[in-house]
């Protein structure tokens, strides 16, 4: 069963850019492909995108201009990039596999300044 | 987008009692492939979420078999047969035939 880890700031300032990694271990990057979602606190999950292992990418329309998904796979490792961020952007972070089979266990940034 | 309409939004249960939970798609989810990509995910308080079901009705590996899936089309169930004190939490659908993908609102389980 494949692992996943986010990792990153968990304090970040209005209109900075939000960056966090996703580490997985237990399988290849290189086999699937990889999302990104996200858990405001007490509220819904809302998916914001995935990567192939190619690079190839796709967003959430809602997200689009800010978001940017790399993925190294030599360091079996995923990013997610979203720029000019507000309070409405505190939320838990999770990736995931593809379509959500695994999870990591999420990674709280709350955007504060 | 497609909306995921859960009910109901909190659901009591006697313990060994049954459960079920309604899903409806604003949208057809059938896939161009013919697969129907209605999923079922457990968020047990204070932990990331986890699968139960796939494609509608296909059990995860170490899901016990009380939980099952059923559905096609817009209409969409998940059951639990005999609710045990481990299966509170929050239960979401989530359509991934048409993107975004999107979610339901989720379904608190809880003991009487």
């Amino acid at each position: 069963q494949v692992q996943l880890q986010e990792s990153g700031p968990g304090l970040v300032k209005p209109s900075e850019t939000l960056s966090l990694m996703c580490t997985v271990s237990g399988g290849s990057i290189s086999s699937s492909y990889w999302s990104w979602i996200r858990q405001p606190p007490g509220k819904g999950l809302e998916w914001i995108g995935y990567i192939y292992s190619s690079g190839g990418t796709n967003s959430n329309p809602s997200l689009k201009s800010r978001v940017t998904m790399l993925i190294d796979t030599s360091k079996n490792q995923f990013s997610l990039s979203l720029s000019s961020v507000t309070a409405a952007d505190t939320a838990v972070y999770y990736c995931a596999t593809g379509r959500g089979s695994s999870w990591g266990q999420g990674t709280l940034v709350t955007v504060s300044s | 987008d497609v909306v995921m309409t859960q009910s109901p939004l909190s659901l009591p249960v006697t313990l060994g009692q049954p459960a079920s939970i309604s899903c409806r798609s604003s949208q057809s989810l059938v896939f161009s492939d013919g697969n129907t990509y209605l999923t079922w995910f457990q968020q047990r308080p204070g932990r990331s979420p986890r699968r139960l079901i796939s494609k509608v009705s296909n059990r995860d590996s170490g899901v016990p078999d009380r939980f099952s899936g059923s559905g096609s089309g817009t209409d969409f169930t998940l059951k639990i047969s005999g609710v045990e004190a481990e299966d509170v939490g929050l239960y979401y659908c989530m359509q991934s035939t048409h993107w975004p993908w999107t979610f339901g609102q989720g379904t608190k389980v809880e003991i009487k």
